[in-house]
């Protein structure tokens, strides 16, 4: 079946320093790719999404960029800041088959932790 | 906006106990979906619905239930409560659109413990 793998955590980066959170998934089609953040003592909330190969999704200064050659979707921010730190998961989406509507495939989450 | 509402923040049940989770969507979504999440294992779904009173298993089906009696509300029942159901509880729902393009938009959790 399909399946996201993210990089492990956790994550500390200082304030302005450059952001990897590397994802990577296994899907029999062509999936639609999301990357959610987790704040603290909240739900998730949709960061950014790309629907084909070679499209980039954007968001807050954070983007991830659809790669079917090596089925990745890492994300990347320039120069993090403290209310960034969260929780990252990566995501994909898959159909139902005989059902409609749309199912997530989760990573494990990459809990990141930016510093003053 | 979508807004999801999870009825508890915080709950804390005994082993055995028939626990409810509620979770209300004000967006006419035609799927719900509920999920755990548990440190080291992302989200995990356990049930969802794609229409009233239509449910579908997810990963991890076993010790839940779910009800769907009206389009806004989506249920997730603990028939006997055990220990290992403690964890953070997340609904969310979702248009039935194009399939691949729809995101889903998640209520604030609800951190069940059972002792």
């Amino acid at each position: 079946g399909n399946s996201v793998t993210q990089m492990e955590g956790p994550v500390t980066l200082s304030e302005e320093a450059f952001l990897t959170i590397n994802c990577t998934y296994t899907a029999t089609g062509y999936p639609s790719l999301f990357w959610y953040v987790q704040y603290p003592g909240e739900g998730l909330q949709l960061l950014l999404k790309a629907t084909k190969a070679d499209d980039k999704g954007s968001n807050k200064g954070f983007e991830a960029t659809y790669r079917k050659e090596t089925t990745s979707f890492h994300l990347e921010k320039g120069s993090v800041q403290v209310s960034d730190s969260a929780v990252y998961f990566c995501a994909l989406i898959e159909g139902l088959g005989e059902t409609s509507g749309s199912r997530l495939t989760f990573g494990e989450g990459t809990q990141l932790t930016v510093n003053p | 906006d979508v807004k999801v509402t999870q009825s508890s923040r915080y709950l804390v049940k005994r082993t055995g106990e028939k626990v409810f989770l509620e979770c209300v969507q004000d967006m006419d979504h035609e799927n719900m979906f509920w999920y755990r999440q548990d440190p080291g294992l992302g989200l995990r779904l356990i049930y969802f619905s794609y229409d009233v009173k239509m449910k579908e298993k997810g990963d991890i089906p076993e010790g839940y239930s779910v009800s769907r009696e009206k389009k806004e509300r989506f249920s997730l029942i603990l028939e006997s409560a055990s220990t290992n159901q403690t964890s953070m509880y997340l609904c969310a729902s979702s248009y039935q659109g194009s399939w691949d393009n729809q995101p889903q938009h998640f209520g604030d959790g609800t951190r069940l413990s059972i002792l």
